[in-house]
């Protein structure tokens, strides 16, 4: 069975400093990764998601993960971070199984300080 | 906005009550899934559905069933309802139901059981 586990339950960085987020993942087939955000009473919201090629993907916000297959990571950085990307952050796995439904780490919630 | 639309978005209720949830996935989406967030368990994939079917299905309790009706719309149905049960339901909503789609996510249902 898959696993999804997100490294730091709490993260604190201050405005303009670099955002890193961890996510390492236990699967037996290749996986599809997935980086999702969800804001204040809001939803989730796509971020980016690794299917196939290139292991360097680029998300909205400016956010990029990078997938590396031999340390079965799938970490979240952003160079610069505004006070905006304050919010949960979490990091899901997908496979081609029977069960095509995302499994979540338990979360990142991201503080960014003045 | 992710085109996904729950109602209602809040639901108060008590112990062994009955509650249904509802979903519209966006247009064009023939894959629906429902998800629970709560403090304890985080985010748990609940069941899936695929223009009409059931596709797969997680954690989810006997308590607890889902159907989507031919205009792809789907319900989520709570009975028996405990103060475990509350938490935020989520649908979400993907094209065709493959493990590399991305999932779109409405805004969830904030259930409380009293």
């Amino acid at each position: 069975a898959q696993s999804v586990t997100q490294l730091g339950s709490h993260v604190s960085v201050s405005e303009g400093a670099l955002v890193l987020l961890r996510c390492n993942y236990s699967s037996s087939v290749p996986p599809y990764l997935f980086w999702y955000v969800q804001y204040p009473n809001q939803g989730l919201q796509l971020l980016l998601k690794y299917t196939t090629g290139a292991t360097l993907v680029k998300g909205i916000n400016g956010f990029e993960a990078e997938f590396k297959k031999s340390e079965t990571s799938f970490h979240l950085t952003k160079p610069s971070a505004h006070m905006s990307d304050a919010a949960e952050y979490f990091c899901a796995v997908s496979l081609d199984t029977g069960r095509r439904a995302l499994t979540f780490g338990s979360g990142t919630r991201l503080q960014v300080q003045p | 906005d992710s085109g996904v639309t729950q109602t209602p978005k809040h639901l108060i209720t008590a112990t062994g009550q009955r509650v249904t949830l509802r979903c519209s996935p966006r247009s064009g989406d023939l894959s629906v899934y429902w998800y629970q967030q709560s403090l304890d368990q985080g985010l748990q994939f609940l069941i899936q559905y695929y223009n009409g079917e059931e596709r797969a299905k997680g954690n989810i309790l006997e308590r607890f069933s889902a159907q989507q009706f031919p205009d792809l719309h789907s319900e989520l149905n709570l009975s028996s309802l405990e103060l475990g049960d509350s938490a935020l339901y989520f649908c979400a909503s993907s094209v065709l139901g493959r493990y590399t789609d991305t999932q779109y996510f409405g805004p969830g249902t904030r259930l409380t059981v009293l």
